[in-house]
């Protein structure tokens, strides 16, 4: 069965580095997203990507966060100068259409 | 603001018996709503999903309800198994807002056999 993929499945950082999380999306999905979840929080959309543009983003994603499809089956999200508060669990997600979301198992990310 | 939230934050239900989860919405703008299962260290998992203009939908040992006049949704899971416990969270969204789904805070349910 056709899965997202993330990696690395666990990141520890230095605050003001950058990290740069990737995801292999559903190879037929047209639409690309990524979430987080804080440790016993809800999940909370940060940016949503379609035709090679960001389509949405949600205050979250300032100026530090950017995304890029840089070849056919990768989507990144780069962190510039890693918070304390950036300290989450990253979810990648796929769709066909603006419906059903496969999400990955996730990248943990630990911002010392 | 929109929210969507949840009555109850951990459910404990009996292995063969039904479980019941609930969540609210405020913006009744939404017309897509989906639960998601997430299991420890994994993503959220694609459970079931409904549209506005329906107020059931059934799937394998799952039913949703959608109540568009109280903004309520649940889930009903048949004959709990083990394997059900999680936490379950509902999203919703509207088509105004594209793919951006707001979460729910989530419930926990436990299965003790």
């Amino acid at each position: 069965e056709p899965e997202v993929t993330q990696t690395p499945s666990h990141q520890v950082t230095q605050m003001g580095q950058e990290v740069i999380l990737r995801c292999v999306p559903i190879s037929n999905h047209l639409y690309f997203y990524w979430y987080r979840q804080i440790l016993g929080q809800k999940v909370e959309f940060l940016v949503s990507f379609y035709n090679n543009e960001i389509s949405e983003k949600s205050e979250i994603f300032d100026d530090q966060f950017s995304v890029e499809r840089p070849d056919g089956s990768n989507f990144t999200l780069k962190i510039r100068s890693t918070k304390l508060e950036d300290s989450a669990m990253y979810f990648c997600a796929s769709s066909v259409w603006t419906g059903e979301l496969f999400f990955g198992e996730g990248s943990r990310l630990t911002v010392l | 603001g929109e929210s969507v939230g949840l009555h109850l934050p951990t459910l404990s239900v009996q292995e063969g018996d039904n479980s019941i989860i609930n969540c609210a919405y405020s913006n009744s703008a939404s017309d897509y709503f989906i639960w998601y299962k997430q299991e420890s260290g994994k993503g959220p998992q694609f459970i079931i999903d409904i549209r506005s203009n329906m107020d059931k939908r059934q799937g394998q040992r799952v039913t949703v309800l959608l109540n568009k006049t109280v903004k309520h949704l649940s889930l009903q899971i048949a004959a709990t198994q083990p394997g059900d416990s999680a936490v379950y969270f509902c999203a919703e969204n509207t088509e105004a807002a594209g793919n951006k789904l707001t979460f729910g805070g989530g419930t926990r349910v436990l299965v003790k056999p």
